[in-house]
Order: C-alpha cells, then sequence, then structure tokens
C-alpha cells in the first residue's frame, strides 16, 4: 500500500465549477500537508501548506486537512480555465523533512 | 532568470550509455534534490544532498549516482542507462516544507 493515495483522474468540469480534489494516506505522523500545481512541461510548485487538522483558506482555494480520518483536500471554488493542472498532495512528519511524500496526482481540466 | 535550472531539457538515448542531468540553483539554498516522475506513480525521490558534503540515497536510488560539485549544483548520472528509467526528471532545492523545482527533464531511454 502507498503512503499516499490520490485519484488520478482525469477530473473534467464547467468553467464556474467546484472542484474537490482528495488524498487519503496512512501514516499517522505526517503533520504537515501541502498541494502542489504542476502545469503541462512545467515543474511543481507549491500552492497551499497547512498544518495538522483543520482549513485554510486562500483566495478560491481552501484546503482541508481531517488527521482523524487520514484525508486531505483542496477545494477550488469559481474554477477557471487556468486552474487546469496536474494537482500534487503531499506531506511530511517534520516542519524541515528531508523528505516529503507526494501523491500520483489528479490531472484537472476546467472546460471554458 | 529561473531560480533552479537544469540541462538538457530533453534527452533521447541508448540503452548501456552514461548520462549526467545537471542543475543549478540561485536560490542560495543548502538541500537540493533528485526525483523522477512516472505517470501514475507520482514524484519518487532518487538521492538528495543537505550540503556539499552530505549525500544520502532516496527510495530508488539504484542505478543512479550524484555529485554535489557546489552548493548550487547537483548533478544525476546514469551509469548505464536501461529503458525503464525513461522518465520525467525534476531538481529541486528546498527552504522550510517547500520545494522550488527545476522544469525537468525529459529523458528516453531507447
Amino acid at each position: 500500500q502507498k503512503e499516499v493515495e490520490q485519484d488520478p483522474g482525469p477530473l473534467s468540469v464547467p468553467e464556474g465549477a467546484i472542484v474537490s480534489l482528495n488524498c487519503t494516506y496512512s501514516n499517522s505522523a505526517f503533520q504537515y500537508f501541502m498541494w502542489y500545481r504542476q502545469y503541462s512541461r512545467k515543474g511543481p510548485e507549491l500552492l497551499m501548506y497547512t498544518y495538522s487538522s483543520g482549513n485554510k483558506e486562500d483566495g478560491r482555494f481552501t484546503a482541508q486537512v481531517d488527521k482523524s480520518s487520514k484525508y486531505i483536500s483542496l477545494f477550488i471554488r469559481d474554477s477557471q480555465p487556468s486552474d487546469s493542472a496536474t494537482y500534487l498532495c503531499a506531506m511530511s512528519v517534520e516542519s524541515s523533512a528531508s523528505k516529503i511524500i507526494f501523491g500520483s496526482g489528479t490531472r484537472l481540466s476546467i472546460r471554458p | 532568470d529561473a531560480d533552479v535550472t537544469q540541462t538538457p531539457r530533453n534527452r533521447i538515448t541508448k540503452t548501456g550509455k552514461r548520462i549526467m542531468l545537471e542543475c543549478s540553483q540561485t536560490k542560495g539554498h543548502d538541500r537540493m534534490y533528485w526525483y523522477r516522475q512516472d505517470p501514475g506513480l507520482g514524484l519518487r525521490l532518487i538521492y538528495y544532498s543537505f550540503d556539499v558534503k552530505d549525500i544520502n540515497k532516496g527510495e530508488i536510488s539504484d542505478g543512479y549516482s550524484v555529485s554535489r560539485q557546489a552548493q548550487a549544483k547537483f548533478s544525476l548520472s546514469l551509469e548505464s542507462a536501461i529503458p525503464n528509467q525513461t522518465a520525467l526528471y525534476f531538481c529541486a532545492t528546498t527552504s522550510g516544507n517547500e520545494q522550488f523545482f527545476g522544469p525537468g527533464t525529459r529523458l528516453t531511454v531507447l
């Protein structure tokens, strides 16, 4: 079993829809949770960073962590075609971790 | 200019050839990483380095070697390339938990 599981998609939604992206994990020691966005032919870039359980909002993006269920989510409101990308969840045990474990990524397409 | 650069961006080679992928960074970070990305498998760590004198194996280091020539430079070598090393390779640096990735090198081994 992988430490981090993520549905690969692809996920296609119309412009303006609310998007929900999810990951589950097995290691209860994970404390730091991240979402990276990767555009085609580019390297991943950090989108959201959260510590422990709860919600964090940044503009149209909300990251949610439920440690009791070992489940994290990224919500995108008012989705735009420019949000079309692959989204990777990532997590680590320590704040300055030598290793960050990445999910396999979900490919998202927003239809105009 | 990009903070993390990788050369070459694309490379096609044959089985058995030695290949070197290079990474340079201008962010001044001590920690540097090499990952490979395969469809359905996500990013997997090959090697990482905390400073010039510190090199550590990741989860998939077999068949690869690295060299940290300076704080800003971290090279990945495939001593004898094989077809299942065909993948997208990323170099990254780290500040805290944020990783800054280069643009990637697409390597094809025939």
